[in-house]
């Protein structure tokens, strides 16, 4: 079993809907979440980073993590075409430097 | 701050090749990383630095890998006898003195061996 699952997708919506995104975690060391977006052939790219459970908001994006339930969330409001790409769930735990990703879920906004 | 760069951004080579790839981290940066990326999966961490001290190596990092950072600025990634399943794009991270800092990536390089 992989620590960190992330269902791949591909996720398709129309332009406007709001999107959410999962990961699930096995390790109870993880202390550190984040979520990066990756278009094709390109690097990822940091969107959301946070270290305590609740949710954080940046513009359209919400991150939300519950460290009872080992479940973290990207919520994408008024999603737009540009907003395709796939996106990674990121988690390191204290003392480690190391990131553990998700495989990542395949978004694609259609307008 | 232009962020961090890897050259060369694709290479093809043949099997049994050697290759090389460089990491230009964001400047104020002292730590880096590398970590190696298949389709349909999210990256793997392969070995990080801090500073010139390589602190940490996967298990995925074979004997046919070696990764320096000699002077604590840029980055190597060597692959030696390449095989075919060394095909995959390889990522270059940075981040700083921060012990909360997170990691920036470059734009990778891609690596096709025939």
């Amino acid at each position: 079993q992989k620590e960190v699952e992330q269902d791949p997708g591909p996720l398709s919506v129309p332009e406007g809907a709001i999107v959410s995104l999962n990961c699930t975690y096995s390790n109870s060391a993880f202390q550190y979440f984040m979520w990066y977006r990756q278009y094709s052939r390109k690097g990822p790219e940091l969107l959301m980073y946070t270290y305590s459970s609740g949710n954080k908001e940046d513009g359209r994006f919400t991150a939300q993590v519950d460290k009872s339930s080992k479940y973290i969330s990207l919520f994408i409001r008024d999603s737009q075409p540009s907003d395709s790409a796939t996106y990674l769930c990121a988690m390191e735990n204290t003392g480690r430097r190391a990131l553990t990703f998700g495989s990542g879920t395949r978004l694609q906004v259609q307008p | 701050d232009t962020g961090v760069s890897q050259d060369p951004r694709h290479k093809i080579t043949k099997r049994g090749q050697n290759v090389t790839f460089r990491c230009d981290p964001i400047s104020e940066h002292n730590r880096l990383y590398w970590y190696r990326q298949t389709l349909g999966q999210g990256p793997e961490f392969l070995t990080y630095f801090q500073n010139e001290a390589q602190l940490e190596k996967s298990r995925l990092l074979s004997d046919r890998f070696s990764a320096e950072r000699p002077k604590g600025s840029f980055s190597t990634l060597e692959i030696q006898r390449t095989e075919q399943g060394d095909s995959a794009m390889y990522l270059c991270a940075s981040n700083g003195r921060g012990s909360t800092d997170t990691q920036y990536f470059g734009p990778g390089t891609r690596l096709t061996v025939l």
